[in-house]
């Protein structure tokens, strides 16, 4: 089966910016989304299709898909940015998650 | 403003079947999208369970597939989940999804708007 992976966690200091990746196999042909999930809560898409912001989700959020690896970039990081954070993809009708990156904001 | 909820026992007897309901509001679930389940095991990530349009096209992991039906009441704008032969692996927080399939560009499924979860526990 599909497999993603992410680092198991990422720093950031306040102010800067943060980084998060996500790779996979033939992952050029693919679509990327990415989830935020504070704790206690549900999860909520903050990118979908490898760059696009859903309404609500500020402009500090960002993605990009390079062909073998997808990033989550989040600019001038919050506290409340502090989270896990899921890449998710579409493979063989599947949907397959990877399995999240906690971003400790210093 | 589009709003799940997930409805269900918190406690589920080994073996037994793992029953949950997921009330869609703000949208008609016949007017189109596919509607999913995913679960999350204690301090674990996302696990996707399956997903079902209205019209009973339906995905499922296929580790998951002998023991999972979805379906899908669009006269009570719900739908459900059931998990077969439960164990202690299947205890988990269930979240129910609206998921985006695809458009005229090609597909893209993601998951748009979430219920607050419901933690199910699978003992005896």
């Amino acid at each position: 089966s599909y497999e993603l992976t992410q680092p198991l966690s990422v720093s950031v200091a306040l102010g800067q910016t943060a980084r998060i990746t996500c790779g996979g196999n033939n992952f050029g042909s693919k679509h990327v989304h990415w989830y935020q999930q504070k704790p206690g809560q549900a999860p909520v898409l903050v990118i979908y299709r490898d760059s696009n912001r859903p309404s609500g989700i500020p402009e500090r959020f960002s993605g990009s898909n390079s062909g073998s690896t997808a990033t989550l970039t989040i600019t001038s990081a919050h506290a409340g940015d502090e989270a896990d954070y899921y890449c998710q993809v579409w493979d063989s009708s599947t949907v397959v998650f990877g399995g999240g990156t906690r971003l400790t904001v210093l | 403003q589009v709003q799940l909820q997930e409805s269900g026992p918190g406690l589920v007897k080994p073996s037994e079947t793992l029953s949950l309901t997921c009330s869609v509001s703000g949208y008609s679930i016949s007017s189109g999208y596919y509607w999913g389940w995913i679960r999350q095991p204690p301090g674990k990530g996302l696990e996707w369970i399956g997903s079902m349009y209205h019209s009973g096209q339906s995905y499922y992991k296929s580790s998951l597939r002998s023991r999972v039906s979805i379906s899908v009441d669009t006269s009570k704008n719900q739908f459900s989940l059931k998990l077969s032969s439960v164990t202690a692996a299947d205890t988990a927080t269930y979240y129910c999804a609206r998921m985006y399939y695809s458009d005229t560009t090609g597909y893209y499924p993601h998951f748009e708007y979430w219920g607050q979860g419901t933690l199910v526990t699978v003992s005896s």
